[in-house]
């Protein structure tokens, strides 16, 4: 089954608006939490990630909001722009070297 | 891109040929994974290697083989390849990204088989 589950599939925002892409697990154990960001024909590249101990990370327009007893985390791209338009994968994982587990992705479009 | 090559980037093949995929790294990483990408199921894992001859099944293994006889080469194999086989197929290391490791991605290999 699939151990991280994410939403939307799709998502189209317009330019300067707020992007939100959603993630849920169960799995208590896992305690690393990594976005990736994906454009076509390129494999995916590490955005931002972050651990339980926090609620809240945020690098630039791109924030984490971690909320452990609920089981979710959520990516929030503020001021959205056409070059965020990309797939964003969730993951999650629990050790060193340990599996990372994705979830199925979500496809953004940024219209201009 | 954290030294990842992949290779090819492209193949098309037919059904029941065996084809082998390379992922060759540069910087001495333990741990290394092969993943494939498929329309609603995201990233899932094949086979990963903790070390030189060290490999562990992931999530979709059937089908699959690997080989790591070298630190830097993860080699793939399908022994006969199939239509459902048909995917884009990732590489990734595990490597110290601040306190936790974490997986860097090759370029990706497109493999059609018809």
């Amino acid at each position: 089954q699939q151990q991280v589950k994410q939403s939307p599939q799709s998502l189209i925002v317009q330019k300067g608006g707020i992007s939100i892409i959603n993630c849920a697990y169960e799995n208590t154990a896992f305690d690393y939490f990594p976005w990736y960001q994906q454009f076509p024909g390129k494999g995916p590249a590490l955005l931002i990630a972050i651990r339980p101990d926090v609620s809240e990370k945020k690098e630039g327009r791109f924030t984490i909001s971690f909320n452990k007893s609920a089981k979710q985390f959520s990516l929030h791209i503020m001021d959205s722009q056409p070059g965020d338009s990309a797939t964003y994968f969730c993951a999650a994982s629990t050790g060193t070297g340990n599996q990372f587990y994705f979830g199925t992705g979500t496809s953004l479009t940024v219209i201009p | 891109d954290a030294g990842i090559t992949q290779s090819p980037r492209h193949k098309v093949t037919e059904t029941g040929t065996p084809v082998t995929l390379r992922c060759h790294q540069t910087e001495n990483h333990r741990y290394m994974y092969w993943y494939r990408q498929d329309p609603g199921h995201g990233l899932r894992l094949i086979h990963y290697s903790y070390g030189v001859k060290d490999t562990d099944k992931g999530e979709v293994s059937d089908g699959y083989s690997v080989s790591r006889s070298k630190t830097e080469d993860f080699l793939l194999t399908l022994e006969s390849a199939t239509s459902s086989q048909t995917s884009v197929y990732f590489c990734a290391i595990s490597e110290l990204a601040g306190v936790r490791d974490t997986q860097y991605f090759g370029p990706g290999t497109r493999l059609t088989v018809l």
